[in-house]
């Protein structure tokens, strides 16, 4: 069966510590992955998307991520956190069983940045 | 532009009940998904709606079920209410092309007692 799976259930971060949380999925075909953070009271955000071509995707706030296809990876990655980064964050793929897709996600990784 | 829309906020019902959660697409967007997310895990699918019909179904009973209106809203329906059905309901919307981004509205969070 397809899945997403994240093996960082919570992350406690120092500000200005780099941060890579980790997303590995399972499944072959055309690859769709996203990264998605949901900061605390507010509703799913998309922070990033990975389609084709370059590996290597920027997204908002200063965070990116490496699709690795030998690794079945997609982890995400920011240099240098801030306090206003705590959040969950959820590593989704997208599963084109049907006419249209629908996103498996993880089970989302919890980051705690310390001011 | 508004994004996608939610109501209610929040529900509290009882076990046994039934409850109808409503959602509005983003402008634009022709394609409802609807997600269900327990405490503490991520998003799970529950079904996808296009043309008013339903596309996609994950692995729910048929206690839930759904329906698209021609205006692209959407409202999904959940019949005799268990504990285990509390969760934060997540709306989703999007463009048929399939590799576009779903939008995500602020969820409905439904208490069963």
């Amino acid at each position: 069966a397809q899945s997403v799976s994240q093996h960082n259930h919570h992350v406690i971060l120092s500000e200005a510590a780099s941060l890579e949380l980790g997303c590995n999925y399972s499944y072959g075909g055309t690859v769709n992955l996203f990264w998605y953070v949901q900061y605390p009271g507010q509703h799913l955000q998309l922070l990033l998307k990975y389609f084709s071509g370059d590996p290597l995707v920027k997204g908002i706030k200063g965070f990116e991520a490496e699709f690795i296809k030998s690794k079945f990876s997609f982890n995400l990655r920011k240099p240098s956190v801030q306090w206003s980064d705590t959040a969950e964050y959820f590593c989704a793929g997208l599963d084109y069983g049907g006419s249209q897709g629908n996103l498996i996600f993880g089970k989302g990784t919890k980051l705690s940045v310390k001011p | 532009d508004a994004g996608v829309t939610q109501s209610p906020t929040h529900l509290i019902k009882t076990r046994g009940q039934q409850v109808t959660l409503r959602c509005s697409p983003k402008s634009g967007h022709d394609t409802v998904s609807w997600y269900q997310q327990a405490l503490g895990q991520g998003p799970q699918f529950i079904f996808q709606y296009y043309e008013e019909e339903e596309r996609q179904r994950g692995n729910f009973p048929d206690r839930f079920s759904g329906h698209q209106f021609p205006n692209y809203s959407s409202e999904l329906n959940v019949n005799a209410l268990l504990l285990g059905d509390s969760a934060l309901y997540l709306c989703a919307s999007s463009y048929r092309v399939t590799q576009e981004t779903q939008y995500f509205g602020p969820g409905t969070r439904l208490l069963v007692l």
